[in-house]
């Protein structure tokens, strides 16, 4: 198996851009977490889906942010505008239970 | 305010030493704990789960849960430099927050040589 599959690995954008990121998740696997990484914040969880439904978005930091999971193999995760302060890696993580594995992440640099 | 607390290290071990990792959690109902290794620039990858009270080992690895006392720890035997790292200890919530990962903000360690 490939594994979870995130695109770009690297996206540079000015600020007030939009920034669209790509993932798709392991084949089987019914769960699909958007997670950011800050060495200020840590590893948070942003929103995650079960079977292309969104159960919780709490982790979602503002309206700018927002994010699909059009079917299985698919989920995207929007920033619209983007600021600065969004500049992170981005994670994507899939699980058919309670163990999650991750992509290899989008460094995002908002100038 | 689910937290899952860490010592940020570093925590630096002579090859062959014993590693120690500690997390301490505050949801008491969690049930699912998980402890990932990140490389640097790298993404996490999962190297053990535990669920139960008590100690599960895989290889070198030994993770061990005491639900009473909230805590978790990794003991890692015979350390190489290849384990140098960041891990993260990550705690599964509990009630309507089944899946949902709360990740400490890891510790690094240095195995040297």
């Amino acid at each position: 198996d490939a594994g979870v599959i995130q695109s770009p690995r690297h996206e540079v954008t000015e600020m007030g851009q939009e920034v669209t990121l790509r993932c798709k998740p392991i084949s089987g696997h019914d769960y699909l977490f958007w997670y950011r990484q800050t060495m200020m914040r840590g590893l948070e969880l942003l929103i995650y889906f079960n079977n292309n439904v969104p159960i919780d978005d709490s982790g979602m930091p503002e309206d700018r942010f927002s994010a699909k999971m059009p079917n299985a193999s698919f989920s995207t995760l929007k920033i619209q505008p983007s600021e600065p302060r969004d500049s992170a890696v981005y994670f994507c993580a899939s699980s058919r239970g309670r163990e999650a594995f991750f992509g290899q992440g989008t460094r995002l640099t908002v100038v | 305010q689910k937290e899952v607390e860490q010592n940020s290290g570093p925590l630096s071990v002579p090859e062959g030493a014993i590693a120690s990792l500690n997390c301490t959690y505050s949801d008491r109902g969690s049930q699912s704990f998980f402890w990932y290794r990140q490389y640097s620039g790298k993404s996490p990858e999962l190297i053990m789960s535990i669920y139960s009270n008590g100690d599960k080992e895989d290889g070198r690895f030994t993770a061990q849960l005491n639900k009473a006392s909230q805590y978790v720890s990794l003991l890692i035997r015979d350390s190489q430099p290849s384990d140098s790292a960041t891990y993260l200890c990550a705690v599964e919530g509990s009630g309507g927050s089944n899946y949902k990962l709360t990740f400490g903000k890891g510790t690094l360690l240095t195995v040297n040589p």
